[in-house]
């Protein structure tokens, strides 16, 4: 089944700790996305990528990281979280000629 | 650059009552636009796209937009609304720049509640 697979599903860390949500797709697409989803802002692109070693920012960068070392693979790094991170996160693939994308089902981040 | 204003943060219907839920868009190219849903606790799912073959696009569960240049306008549809459909729903524009679009611009919302 085509997918994208985001892992974890639920997360709650403490301020400061570093961590990393994966995200893989199973289509062989080009093109990856992180956006982030608050209440009343919609969802906003944070980085995507073009292809392998090929990644820019989005409209909300400030405090992420990602790598795009392998085509399927597009994790997201938190290097020290902070609250304004609370966030319910969405990663994203798609492909040349295809048009839109395919979202995972959602990473529900909370820092304290 | 591209935005989506979606009008109205809120709609409320009565079962059974037509759906309208409204969004414009800015683009300084013709663009793409989606219509995605959200139900509680759930990832996006997308309704329908326009990509510029017919202006009139039908998506799942009975919704259709209709994409409107001169009103800059694409106006999410269903003619009787049931319960189920209670969701949040985003409208999103991309470029269409040489079959690229990798930069989604999401509106901020409609969560839609649908009365008995």
């Amino acid at each position: 089944e085509a997918q994208v697979t985001q892992n974890p599903r639920y997360l709650i860390t403490v301020t400061g700790k570093k961590l990393t949500v994966t995200c893989s797709q199973n289509m062989n697409h080009e093109y990856m996305s992180w956006y982030r989803q608050d209440p009343g802002l919609g969802l906003r692109q944070i980085y995507y990528s073009m292809n392998v070693e090929v990644t820019d920012k989005g409209d909300v960068p400030e405090g992420y990281k990602v790598s795009r070392k392998e085509k399927r693979n597009f994790p997201l790094i938190l290097e020290s979280p902070s609250p304004n991170q609370t966030s319910l996160y969405f990663c994203a693939s798609s492909a040349p000629g295809v048009i839109g994308y395919t979202f995972g089902s959602g990473t529900r981040l909370t820092v304290v | 650059a591209q935005s989506v204003t979606q009008l109205g943060s809120h709609v409320s219907v009565s079962e059974g009552a037509l759906v309208l839920l409204r969004c414009n868009y800015s683009s300084s190219v013709p663009p793409y636009l989606f219509w995605y849903v959200q139900y509680p606790n759930q990832g996006l799912q997308l309704l329908l796209k326009y990509t510029s073959a017919a202006t009139l696009v039908k998506g799942i569960n009975g919704f259709e937009a209709e994409f409107k240049k001169s009103e800059t306008s694409f106006h999410l549809t269903k003619p009787s609304a049931h319960m189920s459909d209670a969701a949040e729903y985003f409208c999103a524009v991309s470029r269409k720049s040489g079959g690229s679009n990798y930069k989604l611009t999401f509106g901020k919302g409609t969560l839609l509640t649908v009365n008995p």
